[in-house]
């Protein structure tokens, strides 16, 4: 059970900012939010993650609403090696437990 | 430079064999956990274990078998019983958290078996 829905595919002018958005409706008040991407074939990179306040690093800002229902992960100027799917995943922080992943997002990115 | 490593890169196999998908990690974590990739789709968690000697059963463990020895290793036995074993698989590992929050997985780059 992924918790997370997110878009199928979307496209991004190099560039611009990428805003890719996630839902988790049913997120518990002890839950993180992470965002992994995956470029083919390869094992998925960790990006970055948050509880209830915004984050930004140097790969990215995560933006969480305040009913925590959502969120979204912005890359401010997208380049071509963007171009991969991103998984949005909702876990809880302190116990060790499994990440579940869905199917993701893939975003390309155009020139 | 500390990592987790899996091999090999790809792997054939033919019907009926077990074949064991090797996973070492360097980064002293204590969790580590197997995934399945088909084409076009998400990961789904085969097991996972969260300490030496203990590991569990996860979304799709049937046909497949795991072990932990050492906190190093986490390998996978692709058995004769998994009816579809062509498949990516990846591997991952994270800090057992005692902060909250710290516990993004590392990902290896995965191995492509394919059974013919």
């Amino acid at each position: 059970d992924a918790k997370t829905t997110q878009p199928t595919s979307m496209d991004c002018a190099e560039g611009r900012a990428a805003n890719l958005p996630c839902n988790h409706s049913t997120i518990s008040g002890n839950e993180y939010v992470y965002w992994y991407r995956q470029i083919h074939s390869q094992g998925p990179q960790y990006i970055i993650h948050g509880l209830k306040n915004n984050e930004t690093n140097e790969m990215a800002s995560l933006i969480i609403t305040e009913d925590r229902k959502s969120s979204t992960l912005i890359l401010p100027h997208a380049t071509l090696r963007d171009t991969a799917v991103y998984y949005c995943i909702v876990r809880i922080g302190n116990t060790g437990n499994q990440f579940y992943f869905g199917t993701g997002t893939s975003l390309t990115v155009i020139p | 430079d500390g990592g987790i490593t899996q091999s090999p890169k790809y792997l054939f196999r033919k019907e009926g064999q077990n074949v064991t998908l090797s996973c070492e990690q360097n980064l002293n974590h204590d969790a580590m956990y197997w995934y399945r990739q088909d084409p076009g789709q998400g990961l789904r968690l085969i097991y996972y274990s969260q300490i030496v000697n203990d590991f569990q059963k996860g979304d799709i463990a049937e046909g497949y078998s795991v072990s932990r020895e050492k906190k190093e290793s986490f390998p996978l036995t692709v058995t004769s019983a998994q009816k579809n074993p062509t498949a990516f698989y990846l591997c991952a590992s994270s800090i057992t958290p005692t902060i909250q929050g710290v516990t993004e997985a590392f990902f290896g780059q995965g191995t492509r078996l394919t059974v013919v």
